[in-house]
């Protein structure tokens, strides 16, 4: 079945520690994405990507990386800089032809904490 | 720009009862509609979506919702509620000409359906 595969599913961060999260479709998608959702907060987008090589910057990208080399694939990078790490990431996608139609495909999440 | 209320952070609801989960938005030209379900620690799941034609869209769970123009709404409904309704529920919404511009999401409303 196709879907988007998020993990690992709960990840622990030390203080001063980088960490990777990883999001695989195999939906054969264009764009993704990647939110951030906290209580009361709703989802705030980190980055998005449309196509290979290439991602754009949304609300609340300092202290996150990502790259997109395959279609497939968008990783998303906690860094040390970002000084409050802990919440719930959802990575999406969608096809880019008509778009609307579509709305977006959620993977199942990474709760990360900071200990 | 985009934005989406959801002036209601937790709705209450007795089984068997209709229940509303409000949303109002704002975009520039004609906007694309949608309503996704969250459960605990799970991805965002479709529940409907609103693109042109008929102001009641029927979508998954029995739920529908009514897009309506002039007040700038597009509100869940369902005529009678389940305990498993419970959940958290997300508005979202992006203009139609927007090109490929990211969903911009509402803070979501729990939905508690009391047996």
């Amino acid at each position: 079945d196709g879907g988007i595969t998020q993990s690992p599913k709960y990840l622990f961060r030390k203080e001063g520690q980088n960490v990777t999260l990883s999001c695989e479709q195999n939906l054969n998608h264009d764009a993704m994405y990647w939110y951030r959702q906290d209580p009361g907060q709703g989802l705030r987008l980190i980055y998005y990507s449309q196509i290979v090589n290439d991602f754009q910057k949304g609300d609340i990208a300092e202290g996150y990386s990502v790259s997109r080399e395959k279609k497939e694939s968008f990783p998303l990078t906690v860094t040390s800089a970002q000084k409050n790490p802990t919440a719930f990431y959802l990575c999406a996608s969608t096809p880019l032809t008509r778009p609307g139609d579509y709305g977006y495909t959620f993977g199942s999440g990474t709760r990360l904490t900071v200990v | 720009a985009q934005s989406v209320a959801q002036p209601e952070d937790q709705v209450n609801v007795a089984e068997g009862n209709p229940l509303t989960v409000k949303c109002t938005y704002s975009v520039s030209g004609n906007p694309y509609l949608f309503w996704y379900v969250q459960y605990p620690n799970r991805g965002l799941q479709f529940l409907l979506k609103y693109i042109t034609g008929d102001n009641l869209v029927k979508g998954s769970y029995g739920f529908e919702a009514e897009f309506n123009k002039s007040q700038t709404s597009f509100h869940l409904k369902k005529p009678s509620a389940l305990v498993s309704d419970s959940a958290l529920y997300f508005c979202a919404v992006r203009a139609l000409n927007s090109g490929n511009t990211p969903l911009v999401f509402g803070k979501g409303t729990r939905l508690s359906v009391i047996a």
